[in-house]
């Protein structure tokens, strides 16, 4: 059990366009939902904390006007680059928590490769 | 807040030895600590985890240990296969009044000869 599916799993873009990335909880409920930005070679990056019905938590330096989340059901969080530039290429990958369960784990999506050109 | 730091950055043994990977936490008040691992390409997955009222904790190969005084964790992974090849992340939970932050390592990959 707990599956998180998240799609595209690569996306190649134009320059200024804008892209979303779903992440699905399959078998779960998650009321938060984590998105994360990976370098080559470097950890994970926290952006923000997708907290369903309300707005995200976005963490320092993140524009929120730039990455859009919405958390629209206990399934599902979106997070779109908007206005894509060379510099957002990168691994996007979500997570999740499965709802009332205070000390569940963390569970991954198999993440975003995302390529704007 | 917490911070987690890891060794070591690369590890490369060979195939039937053990490897072990190390990390410590800043916060006291972290109290669940999840390992996970990572392939080319994909999300991490959670390997292991260990939470803050038990020392060791153990899985068929793999093995985690904790000592909160010194806080620091560790993985052990026994028996080492090539398909243990990956990025192994560890992280540390910290539980706050807005909820739960995790805090993760910057990462050991682990390379196992054949």
């Amino acid at each position: 059990g707990a599956v998180v599916s998240q799609h595209p799993s690569w996306v190649i873009c134009k320059s200024g366009t804008s892209v979303k990335i779903e992440c699905r909880s399959l078998d779960f409920q998650a009321t938060t939902m984590f998105w994360y930005r990976q370098f080559p070679k470097q950890s994970l990056m926290l952006m923000a904390t997708s907290n369903e019905g309300s707005k995200a938590t976005y963490e320092q330096g993140v524009e929120k006007d730039k990455f859009l989340i919405n958390h629209a059901s206990l399934t599902l969080s979106t997070l779109t680059v908007t206005s894509a530039h060379p510099e957002d290429s990168s691994f996007y990958i979500c997570s999740a928590r499965r709802q009332g369960a205070g000390n569940s784990p963390l569970h991954f999506g198999n993440g975003t490769r995302l390529t704007v050109t | 807040g917490e911070n987690v730091e890891q060794h070591p950055s690369t590890l490369s043994v060979q195939e039937g030895d053990s490897a072990v990977i190390k990390c410590t936490y800043s916060d006291s008040a972290s109290n669940y600590f999840p390992w996970y691992k990572q392939e080319l390409g994909k999300g991490p997955q959670l390997i292991i985890d260990i939470r803050s009222n038990v020392g060791e904790k153990k899985d068929q190969r793999i093995a985690v240990t904790l000592n909160k005084t010194a806080k620091h964790f560790s993985l052990h992974i026994t028996e080492t296969q090539p398909e243990d090849s990956a990025v192994y992340f560890c992280a540390a939970r910290r539980t706050t009044n807005t909820g739960n932050q995790f805090y993760f390592g910057t990462g050991t990959s682990l390379t196992v000869i054949p």
